[in-house]
């Protein structure tokens, strides 16, 4: 069983260089979300969606953009890589607005 | 103001004691959810537990029970009988607002780390 896969794990980026963190689902779960973790910190989030064709912004969603083209990928582009955006990202996804979120393994991001 | 505060940045606890970590949240919603998630040092998240807002009995799911006082807005996560796997970060999570369109976006605390002594 996959679940929530996320790739890559591990990413080094340069400062302005943009990128695509993957997620993809294999539970046909409408919601969808990105997080991110900062040391020593709980998660935040970043941007979700309640279904194909329908995004919204969370709470720190400066510098990435996202599109959910299909139920079961939900892609998140850093448009131009900043050091702040150094943090651990998770994708997370759900059956319902009152069900658990399942999480992805993460992608360790680091912006030099 | 904090939605969810966890006042506990970290604790030790004996093997096969109980422990008790705070959550107190923030909301005027009447729907809500609380959940709280395991982080080990691998760096998952890992589902404990939930409790909805109008849910009357407290929430168990094996050695974790949550203490939901809805007055005082606490939900404070129970783990009996520590084991040494238990070592770990935890998070108490809110989830606000109970129709479709307001998504699943959960609001997470800062988390309480948990060192299990053999």
């Amino acid at each position: 069983n996959a679940g929530v896969t996320q790739t890559p794990k591990f990413q080094v980026l340069k400062t302005g260089q943009s990128m695509t963190l993957q997620c993809a689902q294999d539970m046909n779960h409408e919601y969808m979300s990105w997080y991110r973790q900062d040391p020593g910190m709980g998660l935040r989030l970043i941007h979700y969606s309640v279904g194909a064709g329908i995004t919204d912004q969370g709470e720190v969603p400066n510098g990435y953009n996202v599109s959910r083209s299909t139920t079961e990928d939900f892609p998140l582009r850093l448009l131009s890589a900043a050091p702040s955006q150094t943090s651990v990202y998770f994708c997370a996804s759900a059956r319902s607005e009152n069900e658990k979120l399942f999480f992805g393994s993460g992608t360790q991001l680091s912006v030099l | 103001a904090q939605k969810i505060t966890q006042t506990q940045p970290g604790m030790f606890v004996q093997e096969k004691e109980a422990v008790t970590l705070d959550c107190t949240y923030d909301t005027s919603d009447q729907s809500y959810g609380l959940f709280w998630y395991k982080q080990p040092s691998s760096g998952e998240m890992i589902f404990l537990i939930y409790q909805g807002s109008y849910d009357e009995q407290n929430a168990t799911e094996g050695r974790y029970s949550l203490n939901f006082q809805k007055a005082r807005k606490s939900a404070n996560l129970v783990i009996s009988a520590s084991q040494l796997g238990d070592s770990a970060m935890y998070f108490c999570a809110m989830r606000e607002g109970g129709t479709p369109a307001a998504g699943n976006k959960l609001t997470f605390g800062g988390g309480t780390r948990v060192l299990v002594k053999p």
